[in-house]
């Protein structure tokens, strides 16, 4: 069964920086593209990034393009997104997700988030 | 960027009734990259349709998607109370793979 588990979330300055990981279960990492989607709250679902299985490629919203890095560790079945100069707009629930990417692309899978509050 | 933009953004109907949900794309997206994801309050996207009208596994035969160019569609035929929720549309065509706002389905 697959399992994404996302940690690292918290209350962090403006300014400031955070890690988040995603610990995966249930198939092979490193076969499979990667995700992240935020929720601000109350908002709708806006799309961060993905980085590729060997993790040479990686894609980013321009909202967070030169603040935020994504990576994994396929030998940890980890999936990370460096966050700095965090903003106010930046809070949101962040949702990793596993991507099906060939003939069809999409998101099969998803973890249950975890929460960043940026905020003084 | 390609701009989703879905349509109604609130749809209110009563249980057995059907729902027909708009996604439409401001540039050419292959359906092969367009999903629809269910959202409910407290909880994680899940995947309904992938390639624009292949149900995902599990996904009841109420749920349905089309395309025609730049729209796509996603249709419940009758719903079940468990279906008022919060449907998104996503494209995997061109970065970035952007979100449409989506649309909320409530109980009239």
């Amino acid at each position: 069964e697959v399992h994404l588990l996302e940690s690292g979330g918290g209350l962090v300055q403006p300014g400031g920086s955070l890690r988040l990981s995603c610990a995966a279960s249930g198939f092979t990492f490193s076969s499979y593209a990667l995700a992240w989607v935020r929720q601000a709250p109350g908002k709708g679902l806006e799309w961060v990034s993905v980085i590729s299985g060997t993790g040479y490629t990686t894609y980013y919203a321009d909202s967070v393009k030169g603040r935020f890095t994504v990576s994994r560790d396929n030998s940890k079945n980890t999936l990370y997104l460096q966050m700095s100069s965090l903003r106010a707009e930046d809070t949101a629930i962040y949702y990793c997700a596993k991507i099906i990417w060939g003939s069809f692309r999409y998101n099969d899978y998803w973890g249950q988030g975890t929460l960043v509050t940026v905020s003084s | 960027e390609i701009v989703l933009t879905q349509s109604p953004g609130t749809l209110s109907l009563s249980p057995g009734e059907r729902a027909t949900l708009s996604c439409r794309a401001s540039q050419s997206v292959s359906s092969s990259y367009l999903a629809w994801y269910q959202q409910k309050p407290g909880q994680a996207p899940r995947l309904l349709i992938y390639g624009a009208s292949s149900r995902a596994t599990g996904i009841p035969d109420r749920f349905s998607g089309s395309a025609s160019g730049t729209d796509f569609t996603l249709i419940i035929s009758r719903l079940e109370p468990e279906d008022f929720a919060v449907y998104y549309c996503q494209q995997y065509g061109t970065s970035p793979f952007t979100f449409g706002p989506g649309t909320k389905v409530d109980i009239k």
